[in-house]
Parts: structure tokens; sequence; C-alpha cells
């Protein structure tokens, strides 16, 4: 079946510090990716939405200088907080799509970040 | 916009029940509905998937049943156990092609 492999599983570091999380489609060509963010016994939260070779869409509230999205291959998508605070500290999950919108979202295994 | 709502938040039964989670969406605009299960600290796996021109999609002891007039999907386990203890999230695709989840209903199964 289709696998998303996301990594790292866990990241603790200083404030300040910018953190890049990799998702990466195993057997199958992600055309598009997304990213989510789920707080403690909270749902999940769509931040932004990416197809290969194109600019990421963010969702409103989401400010793209602070979350940076990078889809440059078929199989690769990463997200990277720049300048990290303890207020980014989530759980960050990313999920892969191959073709059109009633295709299924494959989901990786999440991040779970944690700012200092 | 789309709201999606999970009833109840928390569950917790003897091993064996059968078990009805609820979810509700207030948008009947859908072009499809999908329940995942999440366990503690991991990401989703998917268990059903129901297109909007479906009533219901089964998968062993799973039975997921979808009435987009009304704005309900329903799924159903049977024979509950111990390992079916997960959160349990529905979630639809609008029309604007994003997945909406609901808050989840947290399952607990004890022997």
């Amino acid at each position: 079946g289709a696998v998303v492999s996301q990594h790292p599983s866990r990241v603790i570091c200083k404030s300040g510090t910018s953190v890049k999380i990799e998702c990466r489609s195993l057997d199958f060509q992600a055309t598009t990716m997304f990213w989510y963010r789920q707080f403690p016994k909270q749902s999940l939260m769509l931040m932004a939405t990416s197809n290969e070779g194109s600019k990421a869409t963010y969702e409103q509230g989401v400010e793209k200088d602070k979350f940076l999205i990078n889809h440059a291959s078929l199989t690769l998508s990463t997200l990277t907080v720049t300048s990290a605070h303890p207020e980014d500290s989530s759980f960050y999950i990313c999920s892969a799509r191959d073709g059109e919108g009633n295709q299924p979202q494959h989901f990786g295994d999440g991040t779970r970040l944690s700012i200092l | 916009k789309q709201e999606v709502t999970q009833i109840p938040a928390a569950l917790s039964v003897p091993e064996g029940e059968n078990l009805v989670l609820n979810c509700s969406f207030t948008d009947s605009a859908i072009y499809n509905l999908q329940w995942f299960r999440q366990d503690p600290g991991k990401g989703l796996t998917s268990l059903l998937l129901i297109q909007s021109s479906q009533r219901e999609q089964t998968s062993g002891r799973l039975n997921a049943s979808l009435d987009k007039s009304s704005g309900r999907s329903t799924l159903y386990i049977a024979a509950s156990q111990p390992g079916d203890s997960a959160t349990y999230l529905c979630a639809v695709k609008d029309k604007t092609d994003k997945l909406i989840f609901g808050t989840g209903t947290r399952l607990q199964v004890f022997p």
C-alpha cells in the first residue's frame, strides 16, 4: 500500500532554532502534499497545500515566512519552521496524494516538535 | 464554512461491545467522507472512505454509513477489542478539495 515516511519523529530544540521536517512518499508519486498541525486533544488543522514544482498555498492565519514549504520533487516535501518559539511546539503531520481530489490522502506518522 | 462535529468525545467500554461513533457536518456539499484511526503520538490510518454517491462501506468489523442530506455519518465497530483503543477521526472533503476534520472520539476498550 501507499506509504508516507515523515522524519524526524521527534525534535527538541532551543528557541530561535530553525527546524526542517521531511515528508516522503515511498512507493507512489505525490503530486500534492498537505501539511497539518495538531494541538493536544484537538483535531488536525490544515496549514498549507503544495503541488510539485509550485509554490505552496497557505491557509488563512498561517505565516508563510514562518513555515517554509518546499515540494521540489514528486516524492519529497519539506516544512521548515524558521526561528521556532515555544508557541510553535505542536504535532505536525504531512499527507500525500497521487492524482485528483477523489484519491485518498496517505498520512505520515507525524513529528512532535518541542521548543524549549 | 464547513464544520465537523463528533459525538461522543470519549467512550470507554468493555471488550465485546458493539459501538457506534457519530460524525455530523454542516454543509452537505461534500465529495467524500473518510474515517481515520489515530494512535497516541502517531499519524493517521485510513479506515474507510465513502464517496458522496455511496451510502456505506464495510471493512472487517467496521461499517461506515453516510447520509449526506442530513449531514451525518456513523462508524459501527462490531465486537470491540482492546486493540481498537485509539482516537477515531472523521473528515469530509469539501468543494475546496480540503479535508475538514472533526475533533475525534477517544475510544478505550478494556478487557
